[in-house]
């Protein structure tokens, strides 16, 4: 099955500077890739996705990067703000499979004053 | 935020006796997924839920059980023969089952087994 890989598990970044975070995955069939933000306590929610036909998505401050040949994308942060820090997760989508989502580890981002 | 629910907030068991945890979504979605995480471990796929009367073993799926008798409802029991029960239990929706169908996640269940 699927195996998604993440890092870093932890990122320390000063406000304003920018956080990225990678994920690898194993199955070349996957074809969809969100992002979720959790806060401490709270339930994760999807902050951007991005399909396989497409190679990059902004959206205000955050972006995704697909490379399908390298089976990587990551998730760029600009201009980060305290409000920023929470734990992120990628996930990949094999068709066919349900909607089912492999998810990463997790990656636990500090934005410091 | 609202749509789906999960209850209660937080559980207490003791080992040996089995444990039901409640969702419950009023977006009218076809797919329902149960999620464990686990410090450091993400999350991980027990059991999903194409539509209603029909389910599948996700990941991570001995000593879970479910059922799906409504379409709003998709209650997970956690057995006596799962080893390491203690998690904390997200239940998401989605509106179909096909990829790229964003899931909406629930608040959560902490379960800890005494």
């Amino acid at each position: 099955g699927e195996n998604v890989e993440q890092h870093p598990s932890t990122l320390s970044v000063q406000e304003g500077d920018s956080a990225v975070i990678k994920c690898t995955y194993s199955d070349s069939a996957s074809n969809y890739f969100p992002w979720y933000k959790q806060e401490l306590g709270k339930r994760p929610q999807l902050i951007i996705d991005i399909r396989s036909n497409v190679g990059e998505k902004k959206d205000q401050r955050i972006a995704v990067t697909l490379n399908k040949t390298a089976k990587h994308f990551s998730l760029h942060i600009t201009e980060t703000q305290p409000e920023d820090s929470a734990v992120y997760f990628c996930a990949a989508s094999i068709p066919g499979g349900g909607n089912k989502l492999t998810f990463g580890t997790g990656t636990q981002l500090k934005v410091e004053l | 935020d609202g749509g789906i629910t999960q209850s209660p907030k937080y559980l207490f068991r003791k080992e040996g006796q089995n444990v039901t945890l409640s969702c419950e979504q009023n977006l009218n979605h076809d797919a329902m997924y149960w999620y464990r995480q686990d410090p450091g471990q993400g999350l991980r796929l027990i059991y999903y839920s194409q539509i209603v009367n029909d389910f599948q073993k996700g990941d991570i799926a001995e000593g879970y059980s479910v059922s799906r008798e409504k379409k709003e409802s998709f209650p997970l029991t956690v057995t006596s023969a799962q080893k390491n029960p203690t998690a904390f239990y997200l239940c998401a929706s989605s509106i179909r089952a096909e990829t790229g169908n964003e899931q909406f996640f629930g608040p959560g269940t902490r379960l800890t087994v005494l």
